[in-house]
């Protein structure tokens, strides 16, 4: 079984300074990691993922995330926030691809508001 | 290359109405899966398909919720005799064969008065 969680539904940060999300999550199988931006009322887009290559990850619209496996975490971060960068993010956890499919289970998410 | 496609965007159905959802996912794509957010909620997995197979369904509530990706044309997410908590954003993904990246398309947004 695999679950995923997000601490702070909500987070606040200035125009500029760092953003930071946590993810932690639990696995019985080796991971892959995601995570997703959502618009309000669009669909989901991939920012990153992880698929057990290299630990530091990077993404679009200059974020990143680390793999930690010693502290179960996939934390998302980007060193200045834009106020573009306003929508929520979920991190999501998967067993890798099998024949079996690649389901997602994703977090219950952390709306990000960036304020002047 | 068009993105997934679903249709309709926002649907209102009446207590004990069905409710059709479709899902066309992206060229080349053969993998489909539906997932489900409640208000205030993350995602919650319901249903793997493949051309003409359902995978996995262990997200699927028993009765009720049914899906399909016929040979040719969209996927169907049926729900049959809708009551209000199936109120939420239906939201289809696909992939191609033998990889890991899921594309979403832009939900359908049930409504059950």
């Amino acid at each position: 079984a695999q679950s995923v969680t997000q601490l702070g539904s909500h987070v606040s940060v200035s125009e500029g300074a760092l953003v930071l999300l946590r993810c932690n999550y639990s696995s019985s199988v080796p991971p892959y990691l995601f995570w997703y931006v959502q618009y309000p009322n669009q669909g989901l887009q991939l920012l990153l993922k992880y698929t057990s290559a290299a630990t530091l990850v990077k993404g679009i619209n200059g974020f990143e995330a680390e793999f930690k496996k010693s502290e179960t975490s996939f934390h998302l971060t980007k060193p200045s926030a834009h106020m573009s960068d306003a929508a929520e993010y979920f991190c999501a956890v998967s067993p890798g691809f099998t024949g079996g499919g690649n389901k997602l289970t994703f977090g219950t998410g952390t709306q990000l508001k960036v304020e002047l | 290359n068009a993105g997934v496609m679903q249709n309709p965007r926002h649907l209102v159905r009446r207590r004990g109405q069905e409710a059709r959802l479709r899902c066309s996912p992206m060229k080349g794509h053969s993998h489909v899966y539906w997932y489900r957010q409640l208000p205030e909620e993350g995602l919650k997995f319901m249903v793997y398909l493949q051309k003409e197979n359902i995978i996995d369904e262990s997200g699927m509530p028993k009765e009720r919720f049914s899906a399909e990706f016929p040979k040719e044309g969209p996927s169907i997410l049926r729900i049959q005799q809708v009551v209000r908590g199936d109120s939420a954003a239906y939201f289809c993904a696909s992939s191609p064969p033998s990889t890991s990246e899921q594309f979403f398309g832009p939900g359908t947004r049930l409504t059950v008065l």
